[in-house]
């Protein structure tokens, strides 16, 4: 079945500075990957999604790219503020079964 | 719009006993999803229902629990007898359509089992 590995698992940036978190999956098949942040004591809500069948998407300071053939996704952030603090999780389905199969997140802490 | 919804927020019970958890999604979702995340491991999948059918109850760990989604709309998940392995958050996610992938999670219910 699908795997998905999340590095690092924390990651300390300085206000400011960039941020980029890496997923990488195991199934081919696997064409969508959204990614959710998680504020302590709250609920994972989506920040960004990528479909196979786009290389790249922006929104505002946030981005994620995907490389097919490598079979990994990446999240950047930049310009980050204090309030990007929080727990990433990365995540990954395909179309025969609607799962979502999550990577073991990356605690963002931004130093002030 | 009113947010997916989870109840209880937590749970402390002791091994053997049952507890009940609800999940309320958004109004119109017909695809309800629950997962659970055990003290510092991922995020696993444990059931998606269409509807009130169960469309892949792969992730269920064993027969202690059970899912149902009567009329379609809110859905529980009942652990019967819990053991401490049982303890973790456990979310409820609902999306509109599979087509329409995005899924909403609740907060999420803190079960501890003592």
């Amino acid at each position: 079945g699908e795997n998905v590995e999340q590095h690092p698992s924390t990651l300390s940036v300085q206000e400011g500075d960039s941020a980029v978190i890496k997923c990488t999956y195991s199934d081919s098949a696997s064409n969508y990957f959204p990614w959710y942040k998680q504020e302590l004591g709250k609920r994972p809500q989506l920040i960004i999604d990528i479909r196979s069948n786009v290389g790249e998407k922006k929104d505002q300071r946030i981005a994620v790219t995907l490389n097919k053939t490598a079979k990994h996704f990446s999240l950047h952030i930049t310009e980050t503020q204090p309030e990007d603090s929080a727990v990433y999780f990365c995540a990954a389905s395909m179309d025969s079964n609607y799962q979502l199969i999550w990577g073991a997140g990356t605690k963002l802490i931004i130093k002030p | 719009e009113a947010g997916v919804t989870q109840f209880p927020s937590h749970s402390v019970i002791e091994k053997g006993q049952t507890v009940t958890l609800r999940c309320d999604p958004i109004s119109g979702h017909d695809n309800l999803y629950w997962y659970r995340r055990v003290m510092g491991k991922e995020i696993k999948f444990l059931l998606h229902f269409v509807k009130e059918s169960k469309q892949d109850e792969s992730g269920m760990p064993n027969n202690r629990f059970l899912a149902e989604r009567t009329g379609g709309t809110y859905s529980t998940l009942k652990v019967q007898p819990a053991e401490l392995e049982d303890s973790g958050v456990y979310f409820c996610a609902s999306s509109l359509t599979t087509v329409e992938e995005t899924q909403y999670f609740g907060p999420g219910t803190r079960l501890l089992v003592l």
